[in-house]
């Protein structure tokens, strides 16, 4: 079966950065585009980053919201999907997932980020 | 590509045949998703690609649309339906919509 698990998580205050992680199985990762979604307390739903396979340079995408602040990136040995946030804003508050393929088929459990002084 | 919902929230009764309503700003040429969430749990893939029903959805589920209109369709309302249901484009970037919550009359 397909599984998405998310860590890295955690209360981080303005301006720090934080890394989160999501490990991949019972699918052919190196072959999936990758992507996080986030949600907001009580808000709906705002796509965040996709990462596309190796025939495909692995080319990333950004929301506007987090360009230039935020990296993913991923590990075809590993199954892993990365991204790392910097300069984090309280706005970032959200919990963060992890989605593959195109039509966003699997998701993970996702993982919380908190960021408040 | 800017998506709304309608409505953004929607009493029903069981039974009834519930119709959810996404539009797009420009054409999304049936690059559409839709997904439920109920609480305190990651979104579902229900239907993409306008009107593919994803493996393990139960049949009562549709979608339709062409253009900038898109529909979800609950032919009979079932308990297990209450939850938050939004749609998605991926034709020209990609969009969620602002949800529609389903809650029980």
């Amino acid at each position: 079966a397909v599984q998405l698990v998310e860590s890295g998580g955690g209360l981080v205050q303005p301006k720090e950065s934080l890394k989160i992680s999501c490990a991949a199985s019972g699918f052919t990762f190196s072959n999936a585009a990758m992507y996080w979604v986030r949600q907001a307390p009580g808000k709906g739903l705002e796509w965040v980053a996709r990462i596309r396979t190796k025939p495909n340079n692995y080319a990333t995408y950004y929301a506007d919201s987090v360009k230039g602040r935020f990296t993913i990136s991923r590990d075809d040995s590993k199954s892993m999907v990365y991204l790392q946030m910097d300069n984090l804003k309280t706005e970032d508050t959200a919990m963060y997932y992890c989605t593959a393929g195109r039509e966003l088929g699997y998701w993970g459990q996702g993982v919380m980020v908190t960021v408040s002084s | 590509i800017q998506l709304t919902q309608s409505p953004s929230l929607l009493s029903a009764s069981v039974g009834d045949r519930v119709t959810l309503s996404c539009k797009g700003s420009q054409n999304i040429n049936n690059y559409l998703a839709w997904y439920q969430q109920k609480l305190g749990e990651a979104p579902k893939l229900l239907i993409y690609n306008t009107n593919s029903l994803q493996t393990g959805i139960p049949s009562r589920f549709s979608g339709s649309g062409s253009g900038t209109d898109y529909t979800l369709t609950i032919s009979s309302l079932q308990p297990e339906d209450v939850a938050t249901y939004f749609c998605y484009q991926y034709n020209n970037g990609w969009t969620f919509g602002g949800g529609t919550k389903l809650e029980l009359k």
